[in-house]
């Protein structure tokens, strides 16, 4: 069974541009959620999207947005690039079928972003 | 969420069992605890989770108090691969990861 895959790898950006992440989910899954975590710190969470609507949100910046589609695939937008935005975003899928506070989360291998 | 409180780093001969302990005294009745692995940049690795109620599978144990204050995480025999750091994570709204426990599997 394929895990969550995200893209692209690496991401190269230059300051004010927008940045576009991709992932799909575990096959069955419908629940996404998007973290952000930044050279040698821990992983900070952004977004979680369920069903196609966002369920909840970190404490981020409304520039960072993102939609999940109907496949449950879903993509993050970082609108106005930072340098401070440079960091691995990773991915995870839940099944979605429990409450949040019980669902085991899969995470994806991370897009790196750099933002120069 | 409960905060949880881990050893910012520990070191484990290989084929020895590696205990990673994990305080979370402010856990509240309908958080569970849940443990992942990072290796090197790469995307967390779920390893175990449970309640209330000791937790074993594949990769590890988990023994959880009976007051719920704290947890250890246990892989039996420890390989070089298991070298990573270790997140303990009490959850119920968010998952919310502090900085973990960098093990290192030394030969």
């Amino acid at each position: 069974e394929a895990g969550v895959t995200q893209s692209p790898t690496h991401l190269i950006k230059t300051r004010g541009q927008q940045a576009t992440l991709r992932c799909s989910p575990i096959s069955g899954h419908t629940s996404v959620y998007w973290y952000q975590q930044a050279l040698g710190l821990g992983l900070q969470f952004l977004l979680w999207y369920d069903e196609g609507e966002e369920r909840n949100r970190g404490n981020f910046p409304p520039r960072f947005s993102g939609r999940q589609f109907p496949n449950y695939s879903s993509e993050l937008n970082v609108n106005a690039l930072e340098l401070e935005d440079s960091a691995l975003y990773l991915c995870a899928s839940s099944p979605g079928r429990d409450s949040f506070s019980t669902d085991t989360q899969y995470f994806g291998p991370g897009t790196r972003l750099t933002v120069l | 969420d409960a905060k949880t409180t881990q050893p910012p780093s520990m070191d484990c001969a290989e084929g020895r069992a590696a205990n990673l302990p994990c305080n979370h005294s402010t856990i509240s009745g309908n958080e569970y605890v849940y443990w992942y692995r990072q290796i090197h940049s790469q995307g967390p690795q779920y390893i175990i989770h449970g309640l209330k109620n000791n937790e074993t599978n594949e990769m590890a144990s988990l023994i959880i108090t009976e007051d719920r204050k704290s947890s250890t995480l246990i892989l039996p025999h420890a390989t070089l691969r298991d070298t990573a750091v270790y997140y303990c994570i009490v959850r119920s709204s968010t998952f919310v990861f502090g900085p973990g426990t960098r093990l290192s599997v030394l030969p």
